[in-house]
């Protein structure tokens, strides 16, 4: 069982409000990911950490930001919803070990669903 | 273009019966594939991962079949319970890659009925 966790699960808000997703993971991980699921679709990747103070965009472009600031913490902001960002969000870590050890898991939280009116 | 694609898209059986899924992919260069099951409003949870060398990977009643020559994938779920009911997702990972991209196929919705 993964040890990481997001807040919150749900999450209904109107156009213009400026929200925060937390994720935060207690398996020291390096390694973090944020993805966005719709509906019967496949994950995108839209940011990613290699560690404390590392972050890059994802293949999917995204009008939100996050921040690396702890190891165990990955927030996602974005500054103005939209009804185009309702979406489930789901966020991953994967372990610190490299090839061969490592088997690139990925291990993901429960995630939030949002939904912007 | 790296994919990954499943079929079905979805499908409904009897508790009690098997089923198969399939996954074909074209990453490139291949490291590995999982299969992860996604209970619905829930994250992704790994049930197998086979490298490039491996044919195939138990797991209790799922078992996981590759064949890289082909790229093909199954995962093959024996007796089925209702507690199966979920999506399954075939991910591939490339060769290589510091970032450990992932490739993420849109899933099988498998519906297990009483």
């Amino acid at each position: 069982e993964a040890d990481i966790y997001q807040t919150p699960r749900y999450l209904v808000i109107g156009t213009g409000k400026k929200i925060t997703l937390e994720c935060s993971q207690t398996m020291g991980h390096d390694k973090m990911y944020w993805y966005q699921q719709d509906p019967g679709m496949e994950l995108h990747l839209i940011h990613y950490s290699y560690g404390v103070n590392s972050t890059e965009k994802g293949d999917l472009s995204s009008e939100s930001t996050v921040s690396r600031i702890r190891t165990e913490h990955f927030p996602l902001t974005l500054e103005s919803a939209r009804p185009s960002h309702t979406s489930q969000y789901l966020c991953a870590s994967r372990d610190n070990k490299v090839a061969p050890a490592s088997t690139d898991t990925q291990y993901f939280g429960p995630g939030t669903r949002l939904t912007v009116l | 273009k790296n994919q990954v694609e499943q079929s079905p898209q979805s499908l409904i059986i009897l508790e009690g019966k098997n089923c198969t899924l399939q996954c074909n992919y074209t990453v490139s260069p291949f490291s590995n594939l999982r299969w992860y099951k996604q209970d619905t409003g829930r994250g992704p949870v790994s049930l197998t991962i086979m490298t490039f060398s491996e044919n195939t990977k138990s797991n209790g009643r799922y078992t996981a079949t590759l064949d890289a020559d082909t790229k093909q994938s199954s995962l093959h779920i024996t007796a089925s319970q209702l507690s199966d009911s979920a999506s399954y997702i075939c991910v591939v990972s490339d060769r290589g890659s510091t970032l450990g991209r992932l490739y993420f196929g849109r899933g099988t919705q498998l519906t297990v009925w009483p």
